[in-house]
């Protein structure tokens, strides 16, 4: 069974940094051969998909963020990463990591977790 | 971006009674590219179907997809209580990929 966690901080001031880390269990980010994307939902509404990072560690991002965005990964720990930049309160939403993207559909997800931009 | 539309925005049933979910493309999309997800309050999304009608694992066949080019449909052939939730649909054939904006299926 695959099991994603996201794990990071809650609340980001604005200008700063929103870093999150998803742990994965049960699967190999770096020898599996998915994707792994970060998508988030503000609240109340929709899904956005934010990016992914493939097996081989090539990345592809929303272009609506890909000026702030960095998503990376660390193969010995089986964790992948992503860091937005220069928050604003639009960035505030409930963060979710998952397996795939691309061509692929997200077809495990972790559970997701708030974060709110607030000075 | 492609823009994804789905309709109706809420949907008012009883249990027992059919669901049809609609889901539209601003442009045409490969059927191997259209995804629905399932989200109940506080939880993860779930993916149900893939490829326009290929059920995910564990997924029951009162749920069915089907569609191509610009328009597709999620169908709940009869709705059991535990389908009351809310239905995304997803485009991943064209970057970036994209989602409906969601039905609410509801208790009538």
């Amino acid at each position: 069974q695959v099991l994603l966690q996201e794990s990071g901080p809650g609340l980001v001031k604005p200008s700063q940094t929103l870093s999150l880390t998803c742990t994965v269990s049960g699967d190999s980010i770096s020898s599996g051969g998915y994707y792994w994307s970060w998508v988030r939902q503000h609240p109340g509404e929709g899904l956005e998909w934010i990016g992914y990072i493939y097996y081989r560690g090539t990345t592809n991002y929303n272009p609506s963020l890909k000026s702030r965005l960095t998503i990376s990964m660390d193969a010995s720990n089986n964790h992948f990463s992503l860091k937005l930049r220069f928050v604003t309160a639009a960035d505030t939403a409930l963060y979710y990591c998952a397996r795939g993207g691309g061509y692929d559909v997200l077809d495990y997800w972790g559970q997701g977790t708030l974060v709110t931009v607030s000075s | 971006e492609v823009v994804v539309t789905q309709s109706p925005g809420t949907l008012s049933l009883s249990p027992g009674d059919r669901a049809t979910l609609s889901c539209r493309a601003s442009q045409s999309i490969s059927s191997s590219y259209l995804a629905w997800y399932q989200q109940k309050p506080g939880q993860a999304p779930r993916l149900l179907i893939s490829g326009t009608s290929n059920r995910a694992t564990g997924i029951p066949d009162r749920f069915s997809g089907s569609g191509s080019g610009t328009d597709f449909i999620l169908t709940i052939s009869r709705l059991e209580p535990e389908d009351f939730a809310v239905y995304f649909c997803q485009q991943h054939g064209i970057s970036p990929p994209t989602f409906g904006q969601g039905t609410k299926v509801e208790i009538k």
